[in-house]
């Protein structure tokens, strides 16, 4: 058990839709990220934020969004949803070590499944 | 662009045979390497971070080691319970940018 938590673990939707998965740190924590693995594509990163801000973006549509509240939990939010959005979407969480190293470590992930 | 590859794509070994998992990177400044182990529809499992040419990590019947193009995650000794995907990624000094290989599939037959 990492000590990230996610929920929902599996999320069956309609085309068109919109969804929000929800992502709590590891206590301490306060950089977030989130990940989309589909079969294809393996591992890839979406965005990072730290401390309510965000950090680094990587291969995330403008369909999707995040924000991190104040709690340091983070929510990412999928809209207009396609059938190529089913994947599994996981979150991570890391403090920054003395050496500026993020070793991240990842919650169970959330299978979304759009029909 | 960062890219990450990872050989082979799959392996399958006898259990106590020993072998070695390849990760090749390209990346605008080198700020750190990890290395995941990931089971089927589980969450990466962290492993190490190695960060500098020549480290080297351990960690029961695994090491990891670093040169300035690639490393290596030795498995000696395997266990059928070592069976997972081991999955590599770079951080960049530039852009906080982080990159997963495609990893390599293990199997270890008992």
């Amino acid at each position: 058990d990492s000590g990230v938590t996610q929920t929902p673990k599996h999320l069956i939707t309609a085309t068109g839709q919109r969804v929000t998965l929800r992502c709590s740190p590891r206590s301490g924590d306060l950089s977030v990220y989130w990940y989309q693995q589909s079969l294809d594509q393996g591992l890839q990163f979406l965005i990072q934020y730290y401390n309510g801000e965000e950090r680094a973006k990587g291969n995330i549509l403008e369909r999707f969004s995040a924000q991190q509240f104040p709690d340091l939990h983070s929510e990412l939010n999928l809209s207009s949803l396609e059938l190529g959005d089913s994947a599994l979407y996981f979150c991570a969480s890391s403090v920054e070590s003395l050496a500026g190293l993020n070793e991240q470590f990842f919650g169970p992930g959330t299978r979304l499944t759009v029909l | 662009e960062d890219q990450v590859t990872q050989s082979p794509e799959a392996l399958r070994l006898q259990e106590g045979e020993s072998s070695s998992l390849n990760c090749s990177y390209t990346v605008s400044g080198l700020r750190g390497l990890f290395w995941y182990r990931q089971d089927p529809g589980k969450g990466p499992e962290f492993l190490f971070t190695l960060y500098s040419a020549g480290e080297e990590k351990e960690k029961e019947r695994l090491k990891a080691t670093l040169t300035k193009k690639e490393s290596f995650l030795h498995i000696t000794a395997p266990k059928p319970e070592d069976s997972a995907t081991y999955l590599c990624a770079v951080e960049s000094n530039y852009g906080q940018n982080f990159v997963f290989g495609p990893g390599t599939r293990l199997s270890v037959l008992p």
